[in-house]
């Protein structure tokens, strides 16, 4: 079965530069959750999206931003990156239909970014 | 305050010795229940899911988790651990309610290690 599809899957990039993350929800789901996980820590929540729109926002810092796309792809854009950026980011799709309002969660494998 | 709590950070056991790995969530409202496996440097897995009904749920490797809404807990168990089972375990509540609506909320984990 088709899973959820992160790239790239390991990132290093230097401070102040820029990253773009990309997720490839399962198809026919229609939301995106962005999650980053420290070393050693829990995930936390960044930021999802339903049908293209902004649907939820956690504790995502101002340089970072996100969208959906039209085919319901995701893009993490993170710029002025510091060293504390360095984490696990994942991100996880799920459909309210398919599931029927009760939101079947599946994460994708991660992308390790590295900030040097 | 929401919020969830996993008590043990380490779990150290022998193979073949049953195992809990405790988890409290606080809420005000109706919650749905997750326990997610993390194998080193690899993703999220789902392992089981409390959403309805039954407030005993079971995976297909042999762990179980039971819903206590009184004691507001979702502790995961198995009966007999294999060297395989060794890996960060994490407890995870959705609200049913609110502007989170879909939102997951990830206690610090457990590191379960099995020893021979």
């Amino acid at each position: 079965a088709a899973g959820v599809i992160q790239s790239p899957r390991h990132l290093i990039k230097e401070k102040r530069e820029t990253a773009t993350l990309k997720c490839y929800p399962i198809p026919r789901h229609d939301t995106v959750y962005w999650y980053q996980q420290g070393p050693g820590q829990d995930p936390q929540f960044l930021i999802s999206f339903y049908e293209k729109m902004q649907s939820d926002k956690g504790s995502i810092p101002d340089r970072f931003s996100a969208q959906q796309f039209s085919d319901y792809h995701s893009e993490l854009n993170m710029s002025s990156l510091e060293l504390g950026d360095s984490a696990l980011y994942f991100c996880a799709s799920s459909s309210r239909i398919i599931t029927g309002g009760n939101y079947g969660y599946t994460f994708g494998s991660g992308t390790r970014l590295t900030v040097v | 305050a929401q919020s969830v709590t996993q008590l043990d950070s380490q779990v150290p056991v022998f193979e073949e010795a049953p195992v809990e790995l405790r988890c409290n969530y606080s809420s005000s409202v109706s919650v749905y229940l997750f326990w997610y496996v993390q194998y080193p440097n690899q993703g999220l897995q789902l392992l089981l899911k409390y959403l309805s009904g039954s407030t005993l749920v079971e995976s297909i490797n042999g762990f179980e988790a039971e819903f206590n809404k009184r004691q507001t807990s979702f502790h995961l168990r198995k009966p007999s651990v294999h060297i395989s089972d060794t890996a960060e375990y994490f407890c995870a509540v959705r609200y049913d309610r609110g502007s989170t609506l879909g939102r997951l909320y990830f206690g610090r984990g457990t590191q379960l290690t099995v020893w021979p």
